[in-house]
């Protein structure tokens, strides 16, 4: 059974730069979640899809950010215009609805702004 | 906000049992209460959950009060692996959407 799976495991960039992050998620599973989480505190939730919808952003998304999951499989964050305030661990988790929605998260992608 | 409370950290030695508590006093009936742990630097890991009957599996006992108001999380035989932060969560299976986490309980596990 593969996992929750995310690409890169690290970044570091420019202030101003673009970043994208990638998430595949437990195969079968309908639903992924995009969560942040800052040093010390527990995991936010920022967006998640029901297959290719997204059905839900939080005030966290800023206009900076988008999401996407164009064939309902594996999806993209993408930062624009990075700030030293974006540095921080991106996670990924992936359920089913129907089934119980247990989510199961992927490793993360730990980002620094420089 | 959460809507669980949790002691921010515990020591536990190792081959013991570790008792992490949870207080949900305000937990609906169709709530479910879910564990999930944090390894340093992982994503992460979900352990357990239930609705009002204690439940055991592979990873650890969860036990829940009758009034469902609080729980324990017991993992029966701590080794230093078990170090992480534990979060305790309410959900509502199947009509949630995201999981709102506390700050959680960081166990140390002492050789």
């Amino acid at each position: 059974d593969t996992g929750v799976s995310q690409d890169p495991r690290h970044k570091i960039t420019k202030r101003g730069q673009n970043v994208t992050f990638r998430c595949d998620p437990i195969s079968e599973h309908n639903r992924l979640y995009w969560y942040r989480q800052t040093l010390g505190q527990g995991p936010e939730f920022l967006t998640y899809f029901q297959n290719e919808a997204q059905l839900e952003k939080s005030r966290l998304l800023s206009d900076r950010f988008s999401a996407e999951r164009p064939k309902g499989s594996f999806s993209t964050l993408e930062i624009q215009r990075t700030e030293q305030g974006d540095s921080a661990m991106y996670l990924c988790a992936s359920s089913r609805t129907g089934a119980g929605e247990t989510q199961y998260f992927g490793p993360g992608t730990r980002l620094l702004v420089l | 906000d959460a809507k669980t409370t949790q002691p921010p950290s515990m020591d536990c030695a190792e081959g013991r049992a570790a008792n992490l508590p949870c207080n949900h006093s305000t937990i609906s009936g169709n709530e479910y209460v879910y564990w999930y742990r944090q390894i340093h630097s992982q994503g992460p890991q979900y352990i357990i959950h239930g609705l009002k009957n204690n439940e055991t599996n592979e990873m650890a006992s969860l036990i829940i009060t009758e009034d469902r108001k609080s729980s324990t999380l017991i993992l029966p035989h701590a080794t230093l692996r078990d170090t992480a932060v534990y979060y305790c969560i309410v959900f509502l299976m199947n009509r949630d959407d995201k999981i709102i986490f506390g700050k959680g309980t960081r166990l140390h596990i002492l050789p």
